[in-house]
């Protein structure tokens, strides 16, 4: 299976400062059919997860554009370019390439 | 507005059954491939399961292989979870979610499943 490592598992930020966080992948992410199947999702407390990004650096429709996603192969990142009060929760990345799909173990961000 | 509704979900002795069920609305569920996930209290998030939406293509994690399985109705804009042989370690809240591009676009607030003796 493959192993999703998220970095940092706690990320205090200030409001208006931005945050980045990792998605490091035990295998390569590259489908065979060329697309790159790494998803991010938010998810605050007592409420179901939101997709962000969807395949490396798409916006899901209604997200912020303060929210981006790159990367490739095996090395990703989720950066907010300014945060908000909104913002905070557990983010996580995800990965359907090869099934069994697997999730990252998830990246707390709250407000200093 | 999409809506994803789970329900099913309770209070389920070792080595019973449950049988969850997630009605959809505000969009054509049989265009969609739909996703189980489920999330045990105070930890991540688990992909269960997959469905291609004419039910063709199916995929389960390791963890429920052989004792879960996914289903739908797209004449009833239903997905379904057959849960038998639950463990202790099968309770989570489970969460359906709708596929787009290899994540889970919209999501249901879903339904609580314990197993406990």
């Amino acid at each position: 299976d493959i192993v999703l490592t998220q970095t940092p598992l706690s990320s205090p930020v200030t409001l208006g400062q931005p945050a980045s966080i990792s998605c490091r992948s035990s295998q390569s992410l590259l489908h065979s059919d060329g697309n790159t199947y790494l998803s991010w999702l938010h998810q605050r407390p007592g409420q179901p997860p939101r997709l962000l990004i969807y395949k490396i650096s798409n916006r899901f429709s209604g997200v912020p554009d303060r929210f981006s996603g790159s990367g490739a192969g095996t090395d990703f990142t989720l950066n907010i370019s300014r945060v908000e009060a909104e913002d905070v929760g557990i983010y996580y990345c995800m990965q359907a390439t090869q099934s069994p799909r697997t999730f990252g173990g998830g990246t707390k961000v709250e407000i200093k | 507005e999409v809506q994803l509704v789970e329900s099913g979900g309770g209070l389920a002795q070792p080595g019973g059954s449950l049988r969850l069920s997630c009605v959809a609305s505000g969009f054509t569920f049989s265009s969609y491939s739909m996703n189980w996930v489920r999330q045990a209290p105070g930890m991540g998030l688990e992909w269960v399961s997959y469905i291609t939406a004419s039910s063709g293509i199916i995929y389960y994690a390791d963890s429920v292989r052989g004792r879960f399985t996914i289903s739908r109705d797209n004449a009833k804009n239903s997905l379904y979870l057959q849960m038998d042989s639950l463990r202790v370690e099968d309770t989570a809240v489970y969460y359906c979610a709708r596929e787009v591009w290899g994540s889970g676009s919209s999501w249901g607030q879903g339904t609580l499943v314990t197993v406990s003796s």
